[in-house]
């Protein structure tokens, strides 16, 4: 089966631009994560969706960052200024189940720069 | 707050030598425990997980891993690494079945020498 995917896999923007991340998780998945990876830290949860609704937006950082979830399908994380600290690896990954038992399927990643 | 750690933050070995690498996690209900993989310029990879039964796990590619509940613990094994298995590893936490979201530690860089 397809992975997940991500796109770009990087991308370099200036402090106070818009950048918008994609992600197509495989097809089924009902559930969709995005996690964000500062350097040289953990890996930390930022959102949850179940198809189109947001379940768990709690790890979101501010009101900077937007996702959304069209249809159910792919989706899409923004983040509007960018600032420094926005950089990063943002991943994201889907599963069937809540991935509790099976674990997730993860994206290569997008590696954000904000200079 | 619940929190993952992983000790050894960059580990280098020589090819044939044993592999442990430490995690330990705050928590005191019951967790589902995992171990994901790296590899340069690839996607995240579970690499095996636990979540009841056998405290003694095994995954792919020759790693097992042991919960210890007493210790909270879930260190990575392999009696013999490989140059292929030069990545960054990561322990990971979820609070028992049902929940979603995922504690992770800070990682493990593996380098194995040739």
């Amino acid at each position: 089966e397809a992975g997940v995917t991500q796109f770009p896999s990087h991308s370099v923007i200036e402090k106070g631009q818009t950048v918008t991340l994609r992600c197509d998780p495989i097809s089924g998945h009902d559930n969709l994560y995005w996690y964000r990876r500062v350097m040289g830290k953990e890996i930390k949860f930022l959102l949850h969706f179940v198809k189109e609704s947001k379940q768990d937006e709690s790890g979101m950082p501010n009101n900077r960052f937007l996702a959304e979830r069209t249809g159910g399908t792919y989706s899409t994380l923004k983040v509007q200024p960018a600032e420094l600290e926005d950089s990063g690896v943002y991943f994201c990954a889907s599963s069937q189940d809540s991935g509790s038992t099976y674990g997730y399927t993860f994206g290569s990643g997008t590696r954000l720069t904000v200079v | 707050a619940q929190s993952v750690s992983q000790h050894n933050h960059h580990v280098i070995l020589s090819e044939a030598a044993s592999l442990e690498l430490g995690c330990n996690y705050s928590y005191g209900g019951t967790v589902n425990l995992f171990w994901y993989v790296q590899y340069p310029g690839q996607h995240l990879q579970l690499l095996l997980k636990y979540f009841s039964g056998d405290p003694l796990v095994k995954g792919i590619k020759g790693f097992e891993a042991e919960f210890i509940k007493s210790k909270f613990s879930f260190n990575l094994r392999k009696p013999s690494v490989q140059w292929s298995d030069t990545a960054e590893y990561f322990c990971a936490v979820n609070q028992g079945s049902g929940t979603y979201k995922y504690i992770f530690g800070t990682g493990t860089r593996l380098k194995v020498l040739a």
